[in-house]
Protein backbone atom coordinates (compact mmCIF):
# COMPACT_ATOMS: atom_id res chain seq x y z
CA UNK A 1 0.00 0.00 0.00
CA UNK A 2 1.21 3.44 -0.85
CA UNK A 3 1.73 5.98 1.96
CA UNK A 4 1.64 9.22 0.31
CA UNK A 5 0.82 9.04 -3.21
CA UNK A 6 0.41 12.00 -5.61
CA UNK A 7 -0.27 12.13 -9.50
CA UNK A 8 0.39 12.86 -11.80
CA UNK A 9 4.26 11.69 -11.53
CA UNK A 10 5.26 13.85 -14.80
CA UNK A 11 3.42 17.18 -16.16
CA UNK A 12 4.72 19.20 -19.00
CA UNK A 13 2.42 21.98 -19.75
CA UNK A 14 3.11 25.70 -21.62
CA UNK A 15 3.25 28.93 -19.59
CA UNK A 16 0.42 30.87 -18.65
CA UNK A 17 -1.37 27.47 -18.04
CA UNK A 18 -3.12 26.32 -14.91
CA UNK A 19 -2.75 23.08 -13.86
CA UNK A 20 -2.88 21.45 -10.24
CA UNK A 21 -1.04 18.14 -8.23
CA UNK A 22 -3.08 16.12 -6.09
CA UNK A 23 -1.86 14.04 -2.83
CA UNK A 24 -2.81 11.77 -0.66
CA UNK A 25 -1.76 10.08 2.39
CA UNK A 26 -3.54 6.98 3.72
CA UNK A 27 -1.26 6.99 7.21
CA UNK A 28 -3.97 8.37 9.82
CA UNK A 29 -1.24 11.78 9.97
CA UNK A 30 -2.92 15.28 10.43
CA UNK A 31 -0.30 17.25 8.90
CA UNK A 32 0.84 17.60 5.51
CA UNK A 33 3.07 19.72 3.02
CA UNK A 34 4.37 20.82 -0.12
CA UNK A 35 7.91 20.95 -0.79
CA UNK A 36 9.59 22.38 -4.06
CA UNK A 37 13.08 20.86 -5.31
CA UNK A 38 14.62 22.53 -7.70
CA UNK A 39 17.24 21.75 -10.36
CA UNK A 40 19.40 21.88 -7.94
CA UNK A 41 18.04 19.55 -5.40
CA UNK A 42 17.62 22.11 -3.00
CA UNK A 43 14.66 21.17 -1.20
CA UNK A 44 12.43 24.08 0.45
CA UNK A 45 8.82 24.14 1.95
CA UNK A 46 6.05 25.97 0.38
CA UNK A 47 2.79 24.98 2.61
CA UNK A 48 1.80 23.30 6.01
CA UNK A 49 -1.49 22.01 6.60
CA UNK A 50 -2.90 20.72 9.77
CA UNK A 51 -6.38 19.32 9.69
CA UNK A 52 -7.56 21.15 6.76
CA UNK A 53 -5.81 24.84 8.38
CA UNK A 54 -3.08 26.30 6.72
CA UNK A 55 -0.50 26.80 9.40
CA UNK A 56 2.86 27.36 7.04
CA UNK A 57 2.94 29.40 4.17
CA UNK A 58 6.46 30.30 3.03
CA UNK A 59 5.90 33.69 0.84
CA UNK A 60 5.31 31.62 -2.06
CA UNK A 61 3.61 33.78 -4.80
CA UNK A 62 -0.07 33.64 -5.10
CA UNK A 63 -0.54 31.79 -8.10
CA UNK A 64 0.34 28.26 -6.27
CA UNK A 65 -3.08 27.68 -3.81
CA UNK A 66 -2.85 24.98 -1.55
CA UNK A 67 -6.54 23.24 -1.11
CA UNK A 68 -7.22 20.59 1.98
CA UNK A 69 -10.69 18.83 0.95
CA UNK A 70 -9.86 16.65 3.94
CA UNK A 71 -6.97 15.80 5.93
CA UNK A 72 -6.38 12.80 3.70
CA UNK A 73 -5.63 15.53 0.96
CA UNK A 74 -3.55 17.92 -0.01
CA UNK A 75 -4.13 19.63 -3.69
CA UNK A 76 -1.43 22.36 -5.01
CA UNK A 77 -3.16 24.56 -7.83
CA UNK A 78 -0.72 26.65 -10.19
CA UNK A 79 -1.92 29.32 -12.13
CA UNK A 80 -0.47 31.22 -14.97
CA UNK A 81 2.81 28.80 -14.57
CA UNK A 82 5.75 30.21 -15.08
CA UNK A 83 9.17 28.91 -16.78
CA UNK A 84 10.49 28.76 -13.04
CA UNK A 85 8.25 26.87 -11.80
CA UNK A 86 9.81 23.76 -13.44
CA UNK A 87 10.46 21.82 -10.43
CA UNK A 88 9.92 18.73 -9.05
CA UNK A 89 7.06 18.83 -6.13
CA UNK A 90 6.92 16.71 -3.18
CA UNK A 91 4.10 16.13 -0.84
CA UNK A 92 4.81 14.54 2.45
CA UNK A 93 2.53 13.77 5.88
CA UNK A 94 3.53 13.35 9.41
CA UNK A 95 1.69 12.54 12.95
CA UNK A 96 0.89 16.00 13.79
CA UNK A 97 2.58 19.53 14.01
CA UNK A 98 4.94 18.85 16.62
CA UNK A 99 6.22 15.59 15.14
CA UNK A 100 8.38 16.20 13.05
CA UNK A 101 9.06 13.05 11.00
CA UNK A 102 7.74 13.69 7.23
CA UNK A 103 6.97 10.92 4.94
CA UNK A 104 7.36 11.69 1.35
CA UNK A 105 5.66 10.94 -1.49
CA UNK A 106 7.21 10.16 -5.16
CA UNK A 107 7.21 13.46 -6.41
CA UNK A 108 5.67 15.13 -9.67
CA UNK A 109 8.58 16.43 -12.09
CA UNK A 110 6.48 19.83 -13.55
CA UNK A 111 7.97 21.18 -16.78
CA UNK A 112 6.77 24.45 -17.48
CA UNK A 113 7.85 25.13 -21.43
CA UNK B 1 16.10 30.56 13.32
CA UNK B 2 17.10 26.90 12.01
CA UNK B 3 19.71 26.11 9.29
CA UNK B 4 21.97 23.46 7.80
CA UNK B 5 24.96 23.21 6.18
CA UNK B 6 26.39 19.91 4.15
CA UNK B 7 29.73 20.69 2.91
CA UNK B 8 30.55 19.95 -0.36
CA UNK B 9 28.05 18.61 -3.27
CA UNK B 10 29.65 15.06 -3.84
CA UNK B 11 31.36 12.74 -2.40
CA UNK B 12 33.14 9.55 -3.84
CA UNK B 13 34.03 6.27 -1.74
CA UNK B 14 35.11 2.93 -3.31
CA UNK B 15 32.63 -0.14 -2.41
CA UNK B 16 33.69 -1.34 1.19
CA UNK B 17 35.22 1.89 2.19
CA UNK B 18 33.77 3.86 5.08
CA UNK B 19 31.26 6.39 4.03
CA UNK B 20 30.99 9.87 5.98
CA UNK B 21 28.61 12.55 5.27
CA UNK B 22 28.84 15.60 7.53
CA UNK B 23 26.37 17.88 8.58
CA UNK B 24 26.40 20.93 10.90
CA UNK B 25 23.09 22.50 11.81
CA UNK B 26 22.07 25.79 13.73
CA UNK B 27 19.46 26.18 16.30
CA UNK B 28 18.25 28.66 18.72
CA UNK B 29 16.60 25.46 20.90
CA UNK B 30 17.62 21.59 21.23
CA UNK B 31 17.09 19.89 17.58
CA UNK B 32 15.49 17.40 16.08
CA UNK B 33 17.91 15.90 13.35
CA UNK B 34 17.56 13.81 10.48
CA UNK B 35 19.29 11.91 7.48
CA UNK B 36 17.14 11.36 4.25
CA UNK B 37 18.28 9.62 1.38
CA UNK B 38 16.26 10.16 -2.09
CA UNK B 39 17.28 7.65 -4.98
CA UNK B 40 17.73 8.54 -8.24
CA UNK B 41 13.74 9.58 -10.12
CA UNK B 42 12.50 8.91 -6.37
CA UNK B 43 10.73 10.47 -3.19
CA UNK B 44 12.71 10.89 0.00
CA UNK B 45 12.97 7.98 2.71
CA UNK B 46 13.99 8.74 6.32
CA UNK B 47 16.97 6.95 7.06
CA UNK B 48 17.42 8.09 10.53
CA UNK B 49 16.20 10.50 13.14
CA UNK B 50 17.88 12.52 16.56
CA UNK B 51 14.94 13.22 18.82
CA UNK B 52 16.80 13.97 21.84
CA UNK B 53 17.78 10.35 23.30
CA UNK B 54 20.51 8.55 22.83
CA UNK B 55 22.88 10.48 20.87
CA UNK B 56 24.19 7.78 18.94
CA UNK B 57 21.60 6.89 16.57
CA UNK B 58 20.97 3.63 14.05
CA UNK B 59 19.55 3.61 10.79
CA UNK B 60 17.90 1.90 8.21
CA UNK B 61 20.52 0.05 5.29
CA UNK B 62 23.74 -0.51 8.39
CA UNK B 63 23.93 4.11 8.99
CA UNK B 64 24.14 5.67 11.85
CA UNK B 65 24.99 9.28 12.95
CA UNK B 66 25.92 10.79 16.07
CA UNK B 67 24.71 13.99 17.70
CA UNK B 68 27.41 15.68 19.21
CA UNK B 69 26.33 18.92 20.84
CA UNK B 70 29.68 20.93 21.54
CA UNK B 71 30.25 20.64 17.75
CA UNK B 72 26.51 21.09 16.82
CA UNK B 73 27.47 18.14 14.41
CA UNK B 74 25.09 15.35 13.13
CA UNK B 75 27.35 13.14 10.84
CA UNK B 76 26.33 10.28 8.75
CA UNK B 77 28.68 6.87 8.68
CA UNK B 78 28.19 3.92 7.35
CA UNK B 79 31.34 1.23 7.99
CA UNK B 80 31.20 -0.37 4.42
CA UNK B 81 29.67 1.09 1.24
CA UNK B 82 27.34 -1.22 -1.48
CA UNK B 83 26.87 0.12 -4.63
CA UNK B 84 23.42 0.40 -3.40
CA UNK B 85 24.29 3.27 -1.11
CA UNK B 86 24.63 5.37 -4.10
CA UNK B 87 21.80 8.29 -3.96
CA UNK B 88 21.48 12.35 -3.08
CA UNK B 89 21.13 12.57 1.06
CA UNK B 90 19.90 15.35 2.81
CA UNK B 91 20.19 16.39 6.23
CA UNK B 92 17.34 18.54 7.86
CA UNK B 93 16.73 20.33 11.03
CA UNK B 94 13.69 21.09 13.35
CA UNK B 95 13.35 22.49 16.56
CA UNK B 96 10.60 20.75 18.23
CA UNK B 97 6.87 22.70 18.94
CA UNK B 98 4.04 23.71 17.18
CA UNK B 99 3.98 24.70 13.94
CA UNK B 100 7.31 23.57 13.72
CA UNK B 101 8.91 22.69 9.80
CA UNK B 102 11.59 20.94 8.37
CA UNK B 103 14.91 22.66 7.08
CA UNK B 104 16.92 21.00 4.83
CA UNK B 105 20.46 20.97 3.72
CA UNK B 106 21.50 21.42 -0.06
CA UNK B 107 22.21 17.59 0.20
CA UNK B 108 24.96 15.56 -0.91
CA UNK B 109 25.46 13.14 -4.04
CA UNK B 110 27.07 10.05 -2.68
CA UNK B 111 28.79 7.59 -5.84
CA UNK B 112 30.45 4.21 -4.88
CA UNK B 113 33.36 3.13 -6.91
CA UNK B 114 33.36 -0.39 -7.83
Amino acid sequence: DTAVSQTPKYLVTQMGNDKSIKCEQNLGHDTMYWYKQDSKKFLKIMFSYNNKELIINETVPNRFSPKSPDKAHLNLHINSLELGDSAVYFCASSHSVSYNEQFFGPGTRLTVL
Amino acid sequence: AQSVTQLGSHVSVSEGALVLLRCNYSSSVPPYLFWYVQYPNQGLQLLLKYTSAATLVKGINGFEAEFKKSETSFHLTKPSAHMSDAAEYFCAVSEPGANSKLTFGKGITLSVRP
